[in-house]
């Protein structure tokens, strides 16, 4: 079965300042597709990045990037110039990329904070 | 993207009764799940919402406690059933469009508290 772990459950930046958001999954797949997802007080789930495993690159959404390193099974998501808005709770996520499988598995997440 | 509308937002619920949710989806998709969030926790798959068959349940959830309908390719409704304090969670639909397998859209979620 797959887990993600995510080893930091509160992390606190200054506004402006950059932090990265640590994940690490395990699985026996091969072609995967990994997740950031970002929850506001308001619940609801907002897809942050996503990143195919068979990509080298690691994908880039503004001020979000990811560090992939597929060989550790890690999946960091770094913030440039954090906004206050930026405060919320992160998930990692993975779904398999095989046919029919969509649900993800999801890390117990990352209570993000914003300094002003 | 698609817009998923869940309804009711929130809902304060008696011991013992029973509570559906809806999630309608502004367009066709081709799966759709129901995950539940505990207080400060992550989400878990309660089961998958098939169109024109039985859901399919994940280890620790039953039809009898979550029955779960999906009429068509836009609609599913999730309900609660003879609930505790320990139902007492968030609840949030999730889609996933035709053609943009790589993606999952969620509802703003059901905050509920059971007294």
């Amino acid at each position: 079965a797959q887990t993600v772990t995510q080893s930091q459950p509160e992390m606190s930046v200054q506004e402006a300042e950059t932090v990265t958001l640590s994940c690490t999954y395990d699985t026996s797949e091969s072609d995967y597709y990994l997740f950031w997802y970002k929850q506001p007080p308001s619940r609801q789930m907002i897809l942050v990045i996503r990143q195919e495993a068979y990509k080298q690159q690691n994908a880039t959404e503004n001020r979000f990037s990811v560090n992939f390193q597929k060989a550790a099974k890690s999946f960091s998501l770094k913030i440039s110039d954090s906004q206050l808005g930026d405060a919320a709770m992160y998930f990692c996520a993975y779904r398999y990329s095989g046919a029919g499988s969509y649900q993800l598995t999801f890390g117990k997440g990352t209570k993000l904070s914003v300094i002003p | 993207s698609a817009v998923i509308s869940q309804k009711p937002s929130r809902d304060i619920c008696q011991r013992g009764t029973s509570l559906t949710i809806q999630c309608q989806v502004d367009s066709q998709v081709t799966m759709m799940f129901w995950y539940r969030q505990q207080p400060g926790q992550s989400l878990t798959l309660i089961a998958t919402a098939n169109q024109g068959s039985e859901a399919t349940y994940e280890s620790g959830f039953v039809i009898d406690k979550f029955p779960i309908s999906r009429p068509n390719l836009t609609f599913s409704t999730l309900t609660v059933s003879n609930m505790s304090p320990e139902d007492s969670s968030i609840y949030l639909c999730s889609a996933t469009p035709r053609g943009r397998n790589t993606e999952a859209f969620f509802g703003q979620g059901t905050r509920l508290t059971v007294v």
